[in-house]
């Protein structure tokens, strides 16, 4: 069965301050895609990062990094030099990729990212 | 270009009533997902639309739950005979194709009382 757990539940972080969110997953699929979508106050998720099971790359866009380990099943989320606006809670999700796959998002339980000014 | 869109933002509703939620997803996109955030379950897949096939209904939780696309456009997600528990956020995606990335709607707040 697919899962997906984030074992933090919150974070508090004081403004600059580098914050890790971890994500660990289970499936039984070889093909699958990890997601992290980011949800503001405002509700609406937001989506931040896709990968592809067979890209094992590190990706970094701006302040924000992330640690793809297939060895381990983690996607991790780093946000470097954190700010005020990066508050909001994080989903980590898995994704079916094969045929006939519906393709839903199986989502983890989210951590909610606090930053102190 | 237009995000998904959803509609009411907000309803509030008796027990017993029936509701209907709407969702635009993004033109062009074929793929549509619906999906329910609550307290105490989390974000949970409800169904799932492409094309012309036919949906994949297995997240509805009871039979009270329906949902249909139109022209392979406009969703509507009806829930008959509302229950307390059935008070959550309404979430709608869509994505250009199936395995592309699912882009959210602002969501339907659904109150029971």
């Amino acid at each position: 069965a697919q899962k997906v757990t984030q074992a933090q539940t919150e974070i508090s972080v004081v403004e600059k301050e580098d914050v890790t969110l971890d994500c660990v997953y289970e499936t039984r699929d070889t093909t699958y895609y990890l997601f992290w979508y980011k949800q503001p106050p405002s509700g609406e998720l937001v989506f931040l990062i896709r990968r592809n099971s067979f890209d094992e790359q590190n990706e970094i866009s701006g302040r924000y990094s992330w640690n793809f380990q297939k060895s381990t099943s983690s996607f991790n989320f780093t946000i470097t030099a954190s700010q005020v606006v990066d508050s909001a809670v994080y989903f980590c999700a898995l994704s079916e990729a094969g045929g006939g796959a519906t393709n839903k998002l199986i989502f983890g339980t989210g951590t909610l990212l606090a930053v102190q000014p | 270009g237009a995000g998904v869109s959803q509609s009411p933002s907000n309803k509030v509703t008796e027990k017993g009533k029936d509701v209907e939620l709407r969702c635009d997803p993004i033109s062009g996109h074929t793929a549509l997902y619906w999906y329910r955030q609550s307290l105490g379950q989390g974000l949970e897949f409800l169904i799932y639309f492409q094309g012309n096939s036919a949906p994949d209904k297995s997240g509805l939780p009871s039979d009270r739950f329906s949902a249909e696309r139109t022209g392979g456009s406009v969703s509507t997600l009806t829930i008959q005979r509302t229950q307390q528990e059935d008070s959550a956020v309404y979430l709608c995606a869509s994505s250009s194709a199936p395995r592309e990335t699912q882009y959210f709607g602002p969501g339907t707040r659904l109150l029971v009382l």
